[in-house]
This record gives structure tokens, C-alpha cells and sequence, in this order.
């Protein structure tokens, strides 16, 4: 089967610097994305990995290391609004055909 | 910018009614895609649609629910006899490659 893991909850500081893991179990690895979601709202994209190392977009980065089925996002300079559920997602494909598994979210909460 | 729109916002059915949520994507994104989310739990693919077509679909998918692009440009989920735990909220999504937008989404209510 294809599953995915992150932690349940973390806490930092305005200010701090965050990393949120995600481990992954699947076939047809072919990317690994990485979508905020804040409480009442749709997912949005963060980033995209198909390729091992770090991608950075601004404040944010993720990174993909394919031989150990493990990616991270990295949160710089956290700011309140921040305060977010951060999901980890397995792209795969089969046959030229996708399907997207998601993580079971990470609840970043960010304090004054 | 564009943007995925779904409507309607909010269905409230009844146990056993046929319900149609219906999507718009982002008009150049060849892929599309439904979610469901239960409260306060994970993003769920039910199904992912291309070059109209049913190109992948989860466990969950099952003969209850049947999706199409009637027009072009719309995109519905059809869910027959609805049951309780159908009760969530359902995103479409488009993307072209990868890159997922998704709608605000349909917050369904079975009763």
C-alpha cells in the first residue's frame, strides 16, 4: 500500500525556523508536493520536489531525498500567519496516469 | 489570476438523494481531480480525470460515484444515494503538470 508520515503538531516561535518531515511508503514515486491548508480553507501549493536536494521559494523550502523516502519543508522567519495544517503529497504514477496520496497534515501552530 | 470555483458552497441532502457538485477548473489544466476531506482529518483523492476520462481512482470511489465534463468546461462529482459518512467536504483541484490549484470546495451535509 502507499502511506505517508508526519508528525501530528508542532510549535515555534515568530521568528523561528521550522522543519517538517514527511516520510513516505509508495510505488511509482514520481514527486513529492507540499500544500498549506489554514482551518475552514482549501489547500494551497507550496512546492513541488521530483528530484532529489533543496528547492526555495522565498521563505520556504522543501527538500527531496528519493533513496530514503524523505522530504522536509523548511519554514524561515515564521510569521503568525503561518499558523497552519502543512500537508505532505506522494505524486505517483502509473502507466502515464496520476494519483495524488496526502499526508496526514502536520498542525503548525506559531506563537507570539 | 485564475482560479478554480465550485458551487454550491454548501449542499445539505438527504440519506438516499443523489447530489452533483459541480467545478469549474482552470481553463488551460489538462488534469483534474476530487477530494474529500473529512472534518478536521486528511485530504482523501477520490478520483483524478484526464483527456476525458477517469484516469485514476482511489478505493473510495466506488459505483456510488460517477464523475464527467459534460460541456468543457464544467467538471461534476455525481454521489447516488448518499450516505451519513459522506458527510465532508469535497475539493476539486486542476493542474497543469503538477502543480494542484484547488476550489474553495462543496461542504456536503447528509442528514
Amino acid at each position: 500500500g502507499q502511506s505517508l508520515e508526519q508528525p501530528s503538531e508542532v510549535t515555534a516561535v515568530e521568528g523561528a525556523i521550522v522543519q517538517i518531515n514527511c516520510t513516505y511508503q509508495t510505488s511509482g514515486f514520481y514527486g513529492l508536493s507540499w500544500y498549506q491548508q489554514h482551518d475552514g480553507g482549501a489547500p494551497t501549493f507550496l512546492s513541488y520536489n521530483a528530484l532529489d536536494g533543496l528547492e526555495e521559494t522565498g521563505r520556504f523550502s522543501s527538500f527531496l531525498s528519493r533513496s530514503d523516502s524523505y522530504g522536509y519543508l523548511l519554514l524561515q522567519e515564521l510569521q503568525m500567519k503561518d499558523s497552519a495544517s502543512y500537508f505532505c503529497a506522494v505524486r505517483s504514477s502509473f502507466s502515464g496516469t496520476y494519483k495524488y496520496i496526502f499526508g496526514t497534515g502536520t498542525r503548525l501552530k506559531v506563537l507570539a | 489570476e485564475p482560479e478554480v470555483t465550485q458551487t454550491p458552497s454548501h449542499q445539505v441532502t438527504q440519506m438516499g438523494q443523489e447530489v452533483i457538485l459541480r467545478c469549474v477548473p482552470i481553463s488551460n489544466h489538462l488534469y483534474f481531480y476530487w477530494y474529500r476531506q473529512i472534518l478536521g482529518q486528511k485530504v482523501e483523492f477520490l478520483v483524478s480525470f484526464y483527456n476525458n476520462e477517469i484516469s485514476e481512482k482511489s478505493e473510495i470511489f466506488d459505483d456510488q460515484f460517477s464523475v464527467e465534463r459534460p460541456d468543457g468546461s464544467n467538471f461534476t462529482l455525481k454521489i447516488r444515494s448518499t450516505k451519513l459518512e459522506d458527510s465532508a467536504m469535497y475539493f476539486c483541484a486542476s493542474s497543469y503538470p503538477y502543480e494542484q490549484y484547488f476550489g474553495p470546495g462543496t461542504r456536503l451535509t447528509v442528514t
